[in-house]
């Protein structure tokens, strides 16, 4: 089975920096990955899917890259908002479905 | 308007069974295939089960295969979730999600399953 490996676990930064998480494939998954934010009590909200490609919606700030075994998530600018935990999820063609164990972000 | 909402869930004993149930409105139900993952508490999302959208293909993780089982009725909008055998361990929230291209991008509003003697 294939495992995937979410760093940092939290991270607690200011309003206006650049965040990054990474999430890192025990083997190659190609783009078949995808980025949620979960607020507290509400349930996930897709935000990136296919490694890069952003939802409806989702504001700009957000992004996704990588391929391969290695991914990353970027806010560009932390706002109040983004307070959330993040996690990373791979598909395959089973299709089975592996979430990362989550980055909680926080505002200093 | 877009909308999953969720059914069915409660207090249960070890060893009994529950059903939850998930209906879809403001959209086509029949062009997205479905899938139930649970969040136990203070932990991360586990994907449990996906069915295809005509309900031929269906697939559960270990952790629940032989126990839990999911069907759906197109033409009723609904999913549901049948579980058996319940353990300590199933105590969770459970959400279901609508799928396409590998991505679930929505997802119902949750229902808490407490198995507790």
């Amino acid at each position: 089975d294939i495992q995937m490996t979410q760093s940092p676990s939290s991270l607690s930064a200011s309003v206006g920096d650049r965040v990054t998480i990474i999430c890192q494939a025990s083997q190659d998954i190609s783009n078949h990955l995808n980025w949620y934010q979960q607020k507290p009590g509400k349930a996930p909200n897709l935000l990136i899917f296919g490694a890069s490609n952003l939802q409806s919606g989702v504001p700009l700030r957000f992004s996704g890259g990588g391929s391969g075994t290695e991914f990353t998530f970027t806010i560009s600018s932390l706002q109040p908002e983004d307070v959330a935990t993040y996690y990373c999820q791979h598909y395959d063609n089973i299709p089975q479905y592996t979430f990362g164990q989550g980055t909680k972000v926080e505002i200093k | 308007q877009l909308d999953l909402v969720q059914s069915g869930g409660g207090l249960v004993k070890p060893g009994g069974s529950l059903r939850l149930s998930c209906v879809g409105s403001g959209f086509n139900f029949n062009d997205y295939y479905m899938s139930w993952i649970r969040q136990t508490p203070g932990k991360g999302l586990e994907w449990i089960s996906y069915i295809s959208i005509s309900g031929h293909t269906i697939v559960y993780a270990d952790s629940v295969k032989g126990r839990f089982a999911v069907s759906r009725d197109n033409a009723k909008n609904s999913l549901q979730l049948q579980m058996s055998s319940l353990r300590a361990e199933d105590t969770a929230v459970y959400y279901c999600a609508r799928g396409r291209g590998g991505y679930s991008d929505f997802w119902g509003q949750g229902a808490p399953v407490t198995v507790t003697s």
